[in-house]
């Protein structure tokens, strides 16, 4: 079955660039009829949505985060990508990845991301 | 933007217990809502989606009903495993979750 699995940095600093990036095992990231998201969870917080990539390259983001955040995909890997600009320490979360046809699933382990001079 | 409410914020339950949460959207979402389970230090596991359709392998106890804006799952029986943070899930735009329900052991 399909698996996925964040990885990157668990330390930024602030004012720089987070940058992940999901691998998806177990399928293709070219499936047809899905969504590659990021959704992040503060410490002892709820879930937000980032964004997600659709497989024809369309791209949708979280109004709230918009400006800041890129989503990539690099099929020929079976990857995709999350970069966050400009960072805070409100930014300090742990950063998912699943795969959407609306509901999530499944979904990354999670990396935590602190964003910490 | 879509907000979605989930009540109550804390559930004290005993197992065996029938229990309910709440869930509300700000605005109509049909029936595209979905259900999650959490459990500390883990990813959220999908129970519900589309409202009331049980994912595979998820216990026939869950359950999940309700459209437009006003959505309720359901635990016929609380088991140990189910005392976790449940989190509601719109997909009509976008996507939002709601702010989470920790279901606690009374």
């Amino acid at each position: 079955q399909v698996q996925l699995q964040e990885s990157g940095p668990g330390l930024v600093k602030p004012s720089q660039t987070l940058s992940l990036t999901c691998t998806v095992s177990g399928g293709s990231i070219s499936s047809d009829g899905y969504y590659w998201s990021w959704i992040r969870q503060h410490p002892g917080k709820g879930l937000e949505w980032i964004g997600y990539i659709y497989d024809t390259g369309s791209i949708y983001y979280n109004p709230s985060l918009k400006s800041r955040v890129i989503i990539s995909v690099d099929t020929s890997e079976n990857q995709f990508f999350l970069r966050m600009t400009s960072v805070t320490a409100a930014d300090t979360a742990v950063y998912y990845c699943a795969r959407a046809m609306g509901w999530f699933d499944p979904w990354g382990q999670g990396t935590l991301v602190t964003v910490s001079s | 933007d879509i907000q979605m409410t989930q009540s109550p914020s804390t559930l004290s339950a005993s197992v065996g217990d029938r229990v309910t949460i709440t869930c509300r959207a700000s605005q109509s979402i049909s029936s595209w809502l979905a259900w999650y389970q959490q459990k500390p230090g883990k990813a959220p596991k999908l129970l519900i989606y589309k409202a009331s359709n049980l994912q595979s392998g998820v216990p026939s106890r869950f359950s999940g009903s309700g459209s437009g804006t006003e959505f309720t799952l359901t635990i016929s029986s609380l088991q140990s495993d189910d005392f976790a943070t449940y989190y509601c899930q719109q997909y009509n735009t976008f996507s939002s979750f709601g702010q989470g329900t920790k279901l606690e052991i009374k």
